[in-house]
Order: C-alpha cells, then structure tokens, then sequence
C-alpha cells in the first residue's frame, strides 16, 4: 500500500513570495490534515478535511495561508505571501474516518526555508 | 484546554540500557493517547496508542506505554534501547474539540551512545 505522498520536499523562497504544496493521501481515507512543525516544537494542526469539506481550520493564518482538497482525494496547501517565521516542516497525513482513536499516517514532509 | 507536556526535551541512554520518555497530558475526558516517532527526514511513525481497555499498551519495535489516569500520564518504555532508535519521540491526545483534534507534545529527543 502506498503511503502519503508529499511534493517538492524542499522549498527556498523569499519573503513575500508565494509557495504551493501538494499531498496526496492514502487511497480510500476519508480525512487529510495538514501540519505545520516548526523546529524544535510539535506538529501544529492548520487544517482537516473531512472528504472535500473542511472540519477545523481554527489555526491556519487566512490571511496568508490557504488550502483545498476540491475532490476529496488530494490537497494543496499555499502560502501568499510568506513570511519569515512561515519555515518549518509542512507535514500532511490522512486517516480512514477522522475518528478520535485512528491513527494518522504521516507524509515525509515540506521543508520550507523563507529567506 | 487541552495540552500535552513532554518535560525532557533530550535524553541520551547507553545502547542496552532502559529507557522511559515521559508524557503528561491535560484533558478533561478520557483522553485518546497516541506516541509517534520521527527519524531525521522523515514523517512520523506511530508506535502505540490507547484508547480503551488495558492500561499497558504494547507497540512496534518492542515499546510500550502506560496509561495513569491518575497522574494523567503516558509514559514510553524500551527495555533496552538500540542504536537505531535515536530519533524524536512525540506524545499527543486525541481530544473532542467539536471534531477530533490531536494535539502534539513539543518532542523529546532521544540520543544513544555505544
């Protein structure tokens, strides 16, 4: 079985500039999380998708940051523009149903350097 | 509101000996209790989780955890530690905040010397 796919891995860019990722999950989960992991803390929850809806995104800056998940399968998260304190690790992961007790499986990851 | 501290940020063990990384949690409910592990580059890796049942849980790579509702802890544990498990250790809680959120742990570093 194939696991979460994310694309590039890594990112330079700088400040004010805008940046996009990509994640595709595992096929037939229903819910897809982005993440956000700066160095040194815990993964940080920006968004979940719930199929193509949104479920929480009481943490994603929306001002700046956007994402969409218009089929229901894979997702894109953007960043316009970033900001210096946007670098960290952008991690993407997905789960059968969402429900409390699942466990999430993690993609490798975004790198995201703003200079 | 829901919260998960790891109060070690790094712990270095000698390759063999025991180990026990620690995880308290703030949840008002019985909480869902995940462990991830997170090698240099790469995503994060579930070890065990509890969320029901038996307060021992078992995981992969011979780890298991505790669930002590009364010290509102989950603390890991390897019996003896190799080489290849130095990475980053993650505690986090499933909590119901509406929908289910999992909330992370700030990481505790695990180093092994030979």
């Amino acid at each position: 079985e194939a696991g979460v796919a994310q694309s590039p891995r890594y990112k330079i860019i700088e400040k004010r500039q805008s940046v996009a990722f990509w994640c595709n999950p595992i096929s037939g989960h229903a819910t897809l999380y982005w993440y956000q992991q700066i160095l040194g803390q815990g993964p940080k929850l920006l968004i979940q998708f719930q199929n193509n809806g949104v479920v929480d995104d009481s943490q994603l800056p929306k001002d700046r940051f956007s994402a969409e998940r218009l089929k229901g399968v894979d997702s894109t998260l953007k960043i316009q523009p970033a900001k210096l304190e946007d670098s960290a690790v952008y991690l993407c992961a997905s789960s059968l149903r969402g429900e409390g007790h699942e466990t999430q499986y993690f993609g490798p990851g975004t790198r995201l350097l703003v200079l | 509101a829901q919260s998960v501290t790891q109060p070690d940020i790094h712990i270095t063990v000698s390759e063999g000996a025991s180990l026990e990384l620690r995880c308290n949690y703030s949840y008002g409910a019985t909480p869902y209790l995940f462990w991830y592990v997170q090698s240099p580059g790469q995503g994060l890796q579930l070890l065990l989780k509890y969320f029901s049942g038996d307060t021992l849980v078992q995981g992969i790579k011979g780890f298991e955890a505790e669930f002590k509702r009364s010290q509102s802890s989950f603390n890991l544990r390897k019996p003896s530690v190799h080489w290849s498990d130095a990475a980053e250790y993650f505690c986090a809680v499933g909590a119901n905040t509406g929908g289910f959120k999992t909330i992370f742990g700030a990481g505790t570093r695990l180093f092994v010397k030979a």
